[in-house]
């Protein structure tokens, strides 16, 4: 049974448009979301989060909204670039279950030149 | 280095065997997680040392694992009696405290023949 679940496996887009990545969560318990970026042969990086408090944080060309009656985030990317290039894993947990963290199965991002 | 260390970076062993994988943390950080990222799946929580102890193995898969932190740095990760379903990458990672920024290694790449 998947708690946060990233229903697209792929996504490909063109240099300097706009990258949306997409991520969904069942458990009414998570208040905390982050989103990780892994490049092959390396551990996952830290991008971005959002407390349940917060339906949008902005981070440099980096988004992410929040929509809880929905349970749903989102990771947008503008302008994208190719370096952008990697898999992006959506995360969640619980203000008592810190860096527990329940993972999504991740949504390669291909950004073409 | 800075980072979080793990080694051995590859392993290929044969099933039935034993297995230890070690990890070395930023210095200074208390807390100290394992990971499992199986193909093609996002990394799944096993267990969350805080200094010494370990606060929540509920992720462990059964008991042929079993991990150490006997001085609150370097972890181990045993593995007993390998399957072949226990070929994974292995991820670390630390954080100063439970709440604070994950950081995570390369991981190691566990292959069971």
């Amino acid at each position: 049974d998947q708690q946060v679940k990233q229903n697209s496996p792929s996504l490909s887009v063109q240099e300097g448009r706009i990258s949306i990545l997409n991520c969904d969560y069942t458990n009414s318990m998570f208040d905390y979301f982050l989103w990780y970026k892994k490049y092959p042969a390396e551990g996952p990086t830290f991008l971005i989060s959002i407390s349940s408090i917060k339906d949008k944080n902005e981070d440099g060309r980096f988004t992410v909204f929040l929509n809880k009656s929905a349970k749903h985030l989102s990771l947008h990317i503008v302008p994208s670039q190719p370096g952008d290039s990697a898999v992006y894993f959506c995360a969640a947990t619980s203000h008592n279950a810190g860096n527990m963290l329940t993972f999504g199965g991740g949504t390669r991002l291909m950004v073409k030149p | 280095g800075a980072g979080v260390s793990q080694t051995p970076s590859n392993k290929v062993t044969e099933k039935g065997k034993y297995v230890e994988l070690r990890c070395d943390p930023i210095s200074g950080h208390t807390a100290l997680y394992w990971y499992r990222q199986s193909l093609g799946q996002g990394p799944e929580f096993l267990i969350y040392f805080q200094g010494t102890g370990a606060a929540d193995d509920s992720g462990l898969p059964n008991d042929r694992f079993f991990a150490v932190r006997p001085e609150g740095s370097v972890s181990t990760l045993k593995i007993q009696r390998t399957e072949r379903g226990d070929s994974a990458v292995y991820l670390c990672a630390s954080s100063k405290d439970p709440t604070g920024k994950l950081f995570f290694g390369e991981g190691s790449r566990l292959t069971v023949l």
